[in-house]
């Protein structure tokens, strides 16, 4: 099965620009995860989809962040402006359940420097 | 809160080393353990998953255990190899995201 799908898989912005991140998870999984990991750092949940509804997006920054999921499939997440301490790897991630019970797939993630 | 920790943050061995990374979280009240693997600048990918019931789990060379009431895993390497060299994480979910902890940077040298 394919797993799953992000581009572009890096991305250099000035301070001030806007970047749009794409997400394509494994087929039929209902939750999709959009991760931050600052280099030595653990990732960090920035926001949860369950089908195309929201479930947590309490440690999204929304004065600059924001994601949707159209259709319950493909997600999007935009920051605009950038800042440069959002220079980070951004994770995506899908899961078939809820609650964290079953297992997570990651994709190959999309590095952004902000200059 | 959840919180997870891991030690060593780094470890370099001589290639053929058996070696074991730790992971310990505060909270024992956990579905699962994940361990992941992550090379420099890439994603991650799932190594084992162990279910809260279960007390160990093993996939090739890596052997992972789970001890819930202490709060502590462990991912035993068995015979490492330089293509063993990368981060390893460990999470544990919090209703519904993982919490990760901050890895174990290991380098296998031949």
């Amino acid at each position: 099965e394919a797993g799953v799908a992000q581009s572009p898989r890096y991305k250099i912005i000035e301070k001030r620009q806007s970047v749009a991140f794409w997400c394509n998870p494994i087929s039929g999984h209902a939750t999709l995860y959009w991760y931050q990991q600052i280099l030595g750092q653990g990732p960090k949940l920035l926001i949860q989809f369950q089908n195309n509804g929201v479930v947590d997006d309490s440690q999204l920054p929304k004065d600059r962040f924001s994601a949707e999921r159209l259709k319950g499939v493909d997600s999007t997440l935009k920051i605009q402006p950038a800042k440069l301490e959002d220079s980070a790897v951004y994770l995506c991630a899908s899961s078939s359940g809820t609650g964290g019970e079953t297992e997570a797939f990651f994709g190959q993630g999309t590095r952004l420097t902000v200059v | 809160k959840q919180e997870v920790t891991q030690i060593p943050a780094a470890l370099s061995v001589p290639e053929g080393e058996n070696l074991v990374l730790n992971c310990s979280f505060t909270d024992s009240a956990i579905y699962n353990l994940q361990w992941f693997r992550q090379d420099p600048g890439k994603g991650l990918t799932s190594l084992l998953l162990i279910q809260s019931s279960q007390r160990e789990q093993t996939s090739g060379r890596l052997n992972a255990s789970l001890d819930k009431s202490s709060g502590r895993s462990t991912l035993y390497i068995a015979a490492s190899q330089p293509g063993d060299s990368a981060t390893y994480l460990c999470a544990v979910p919090n209703t519904d995201k993982l919490i990760f902890g901050t890895g174990t940077r290991l380098q296998v040298f031949p």
